[in-house]
């Protein structure tokens, strides 16, 4: 597609459900990252996938989360047993790795996950 | 860490007058973007600053970026009520990996 796609575009679950969030990104971009935004708040950097390197996995909460992607395409993030804290859009971007300047990063319009 | 502090945090002005966010590191940056988010919406590119020092103009928007590549400001000339939203900055580390971003300035322009 033309650029990130992220499904659900939103999602309803009840505490201690896992839910699983798709995201396409755009067709040859290495690097994949997931923030997660809280209502009001800035990105909060949750984990970074580039190429076939081991992802930088530093900014995921706890170990309920989780994220795997398979080469240069989809990505899942997995959150399980969710709790109301969790509630809150989750966006993915995508870009061309560089080797050190800077890229534009390609941001879904997100998944807005709500915990009940 | 690596860590980047926008301030303020949120401001509201009237159309017409002038502002400047500020984006802070205590860590050197090979390069720093600017992005602006509207409701709903994921985040937008707006400018990329490469080289300490560097300006760049985008219409009514200036970008700096520090000489030191730790800091950068964002100024608005004249603000109008579309320059609402939330202007986030995201600097990519030197190793050329991981972009990081900072909580953002939420921008209310009122007419």
């Amino acid at each position: 597609g033309a650029g990130v796609s992220q499904s659900p575009s939103n999602k309803v679950t009840e505490k201690g459900k896992d839910v699983e969030l798709r995201c396409d990104p755009i067709s040859g971009h290495t690097a994949l990252y997931w923030y997660r935004q809280r209502l009001g708040q800035g990105l909060e950097f949750l984990i970074y996938f580039q190429g076939n390197s081991a992802p930088d996995k530093s900014g995921l909460p706890s170990d309920r989360f989780s994220a795997e992607r398979t080469g240069e395409s989809v990505s899942t993030l997995t959150i399980q047993r969710t709790q109301q804290e969790d509630s809150a859009v989750y966006l993915c971007a995508s870009s061309l790795f560089s080797g050190g300047t800077g890229t534009e990063a390609f941001f879904g319009q997100g998944t807005r996950l709500t915990v009940v | 860490t690596q860590l980047l502090e926008q301030s303020p945090q949120f401001l509201s002005i009237q159309e017409g007058e002038n502002l400047t966010v500020y984006c802070n590191s205590s860590s050197v940056f090979s390069s720093l973007q600017w992005y602006r988010q509207e409701p709903g919406e994921g985040p937008v590119l707006l400018v990329t600053v490469v080289t300490g020092g560097e300006v760049k103009k985008l219409k009514r928007l200036t970008f700096q970026f520090g000489d030191a590549r730790k800091d950068s400001s964002l100024h608005i000339t004249a603000a109008q009520p579309g320059d609402t939203g939330l202007y986030l900055c995201a600097g990519r580390d030197t190793g050329g990996f991981k972009t990081i971003f900072g909580a953002g300035t939420r921008l209310f322009v009122k007419a």
